[in-house]
């Protein structure tokens, strides 16, 4: 069964600092992986998605890499925001269409 | 493009009872999945149904079930509700043609259901 670990579950940073988030996972036969935001009472919103083909994405100040023989994978954002406070999950998705999910993230960016 | 939609967004029922919710999904999506959210257990799968059929199940009892219909829209039912059914239900639609597993998912709103 596919574990999805995300360490620290919360984080404070002030305006400005870069942002590194971490997600690792025990099955490295995935066929993808996404990482979304979340605020509170919200639905989801995809902010990257790396194939398994791929190493990184980059989208503005977000940056994603994937390491796929170790199960690892780093969220990079850049010149944090207060407008970044939100929760951050990874999720990997396997050979059934199913995203495994990780705990989260909750980042509060302090102005 | 419209993104997905969740009806209702707000729920509270009463242990025993049964409750409905419904799913609309981007349009052009065939496949749509459901997630539970709770603060214990974080993000779970339900099942995924892709052209009316379901796919993939995950590990919840029978009292979870769901269907779609022929316009892609879905709706997942939990009979004889109990205290810990209390959660965000979320679902997903991606893929457009096969729906495959490259494609990235978009997660609807959620609704939020409290069983009392």
């Amino acid at each position: 069964k596919q574990e999805v670990t995300q360490i620290p579950a919360a984080l404070s940073v002030p305006e400005g600092e870069n942002l590194v988030l971490n997600c690792s996972f025990t099955d490295s036969a995935i066929y993808n992986l996404q990482w979304f935001r979340q605020d509170p009472g919200k639905g989801l919103t995809s902010l990257l998605l790396i194939q398994s083909s791929q190493r990184e994405q980059t989208s503005g100040r977000l940056n994603a890499s994937l390491d796929k023989s170790s199960g690892r994978s780093t969220l990079y954002i850049a010149a944090s925001q207060p407008g970044d406070s939100a929760t951050y999950l990874c999720a990997v998705r396997d050979g059934n269409n199913r995203l495994a999910f990780g705990k989260g993230n909750q980042v509060v960016v302090i102005p | 493009k419209a993104g997905v939609t969740q009806t209702p967004r707000y729920l509270i029922k009463t242990r025993g009872q049964q409750v409905t919710l419904s799913c609309s999904p981007i349009s052009g999506h065939r496949s749509v999945s459901w997630y539970q959210q709770t603060p214990g257990q974080g993000l779970q799968f339900l099942f995924e149904y892709f052209s009316e059929t379901q796919r993939n199940k995950g590990n919840f009892p029978g009292r979870f079930s769901g269907r779609q219909f022929s316009n892609s829209r879905s709706e997942m039912n939990v009979s004889t509700l109990e205290l810990g059914d209390s959660a965000l239900y979320l679902c997903a639609s991606s893929g457009g043609l096969a729906g495959v597993v490259t494609d990235t998912q978009y997660f609807g709103p959620g609704t939020r259901l409290t069983v009392l």
